[in-house]
């Protein structure tokens, strides 16, 4: 079944903690992203890669950084977390940024304490 | 600044009943516009993909519209169901110099009530 997958799915962890959010596709995309989604403010994009090895900021990115070794893998990686990153995660792909449907992950909950 | 305006934040109508929900938007240059469901929790799902020379477009009971003249679109609800109760997001994604740009709306909420 061609999908995004998203682990942890929930995360409740500790001021300066160092996470990682995985983000796996099945569908040979070449362009990968990640959302961070707030009551009233919407879906924003953090960080965003075209392909392997070039990625780039979106709307959000202080805080985190990303990694694109694989084509299929994008993973989210929070160095420090703060109680402000609390929020919805969401990894998406597509096979480019143009027309194409991009298809999202089912999100992952994170809270900072 | 790029910027989608989504109209009405929230939405309840009767099952089997139809509505419609706004999308205005300054964005430029503009490339696509894009309607998502999302239910509670759960990540967007692509309704449609619309590009400037196209007005109309449907999936199901889904409709939407677009008038790049005056930069807004429309997503029609045909016969309503209670599945049908999600947030409906409108995004616009903007061409720029090897890249492009998506500008997300902040959704409108519909509840289908029985």
């Amino acid at each position: 079944e061609a999908q995004v997958t998203q682990n942890p799915r929930y995360l409740i962890t500790v001021t300066g903690k160092k996470l990682t959010v995985t983000c796996s596709q099945n569908m040979n995309h070449e362009y990968m992203s990640w959302y961070r989604q707030d009551p009233g403010l919407g879906l924003r994009q953090i960080y965003y890669s075209m392909n392997v090895e070039v990625t780039d900021k979106g709307d959000v990115p202080e805080g985190y950084k990303v990694s694109r070794k694989e084509k299929r893998n994008f993973p989210l990686i929070l160095e420090s977390p703060s109680p402000n990153q609390t929020s919805l995660y969401f990894c998406a792909s597509s096979f480019g940024q143009a027309t194409y449907e991009q298809y999202f992950g089912p999100g992952t909950r994170l809270t900072v304490t | 600044k790029n910027q989608v305006e989504q109209s009405p934040q929230s939405l309840i109508i009767l099952e089997g009943k139809n509505c419609t929900l706004q999308c205005n938007y300054t964005v430029s240059p503009f490339s696509n516009l894009r309607w998502y469901k999302q239910d509670t929790g759960r990540g967007p799902v692509s309704l449609t993909i619309m590009t400037f020379s196209e007005n109309t477009k449907s999936n199901g009971r889904y409709t939407a519209t677009l008038d790049a003249d005056t930069k807004q679109s429309s997503l029609h609800i045909t016969a309503s169901q209670l599945s049908d109760s999600a947030s409906y997001i409108c995004v616009v994604s903007a061409r720029g110099a090897g890249s492009y740009q998506l500008t997300f709306g902040k959704g409108t909420k519909l509840s289908v009530i029985p």
